[in-house]
């Protein structure tokens, strides 16, 4: 079975640039898993990010951005903030209507 | 405003059966693919069944496959999970969301399913 594969954790200092990213247990995540992001504070709903790659959802700041790096998914956050620090989810589209998330990067801002 | 309500969550014994209702607004319901996406206490997210935008096709995660069925109605703009045959590891938050571009743009508040005795 297919385990999509993220950081457990991460950290970044304010005004930092960090990458998260997103992974495959076997082989190499590529556009046509059409990766997506997902941003959750505890108690809320997630909040879409990126899809497609590298589409910012509406009203997502551009220093959020998404891309395919060798052969992972990436999250980039240039110039964090505080109220960035949050859990970041991927997920990759396997076809035949099957989503897999990831297990989640709780990213803290300090 | 682009909005999902669920409800229907609440407290029930391994067994028996709850069923989710989402409740659609601000776009064009019969226009876009819906999901369930539930969260255990302290876990993350898993895509628990998706349906097409008629209701012609429908697919689950294999945990739950022949206890719940997800279906929608157009006419009301809703969208409904039927859980059977609870189990404790069904507990979880369960959001509604909608399909867009191969991912879930547009999340509920998400409604509170405890299996318990």
């Amino acid at each position: 079975q297919t385990v999509v594969t993220q950081e457990p954790s991460f950290s970044v200092s304010p005004g930092g640039t960090v990458t998260l990213t997103c992974g495959l247990s076997s082989g190499s995540v590529s556009t046509s898993y059409y990766p997506s992001w997902y941003q959750q504070t505890p108690g809320q709903a997630p909040r879409t990010l990126i899809y497609t790659t590298d589409t910012r959802s509406y009203g997502v700041p551009d220093r959020f951005s998404g891309s395919i790096l060798g052969k992972k998914a990436a999250l980039t956050i240039t110039g964090a903030q505080a109220d960035d620090e949050s859990d970041y989810y991927c997920a990759l589209y396997m076809g035949s209507g099957t989503w897999v998330f990831g297990g989640g990067t709780k990213l803290t801002v300090l | 405003e682009v909005q999902l309500v669920e409800s229907g969550g609440g407290l029930v014994q391994p067994g028996g059966s709850l069923r989710l209702s989402c409740a659609a607004s601000g776009f064009t319901f019969s226009g876009y693919w819906m999901s369930w996406v539930r969260q255990a206490p302290g876990k993350g997210l898993e895509r628990v069944a998706n349906i097409r935008k008629d209701g012609s096709e429908k697919y689950y995660v294999d945990s739950v496959k022949g206890r719940f069925t997800i279906s929608r109605d157009n006419a009301e703009n809703s969208l409904f999970l039927q859980m059977n045959s609870l189990r404790a590891e069904d507990t979880a938050v369960y959001y509604c969301a909608r399909l867009d571009w191969n991912a879930f743009d547009i999340w509920g508040q998400g409604t509170k399913v405890t299996v318990s005795s």
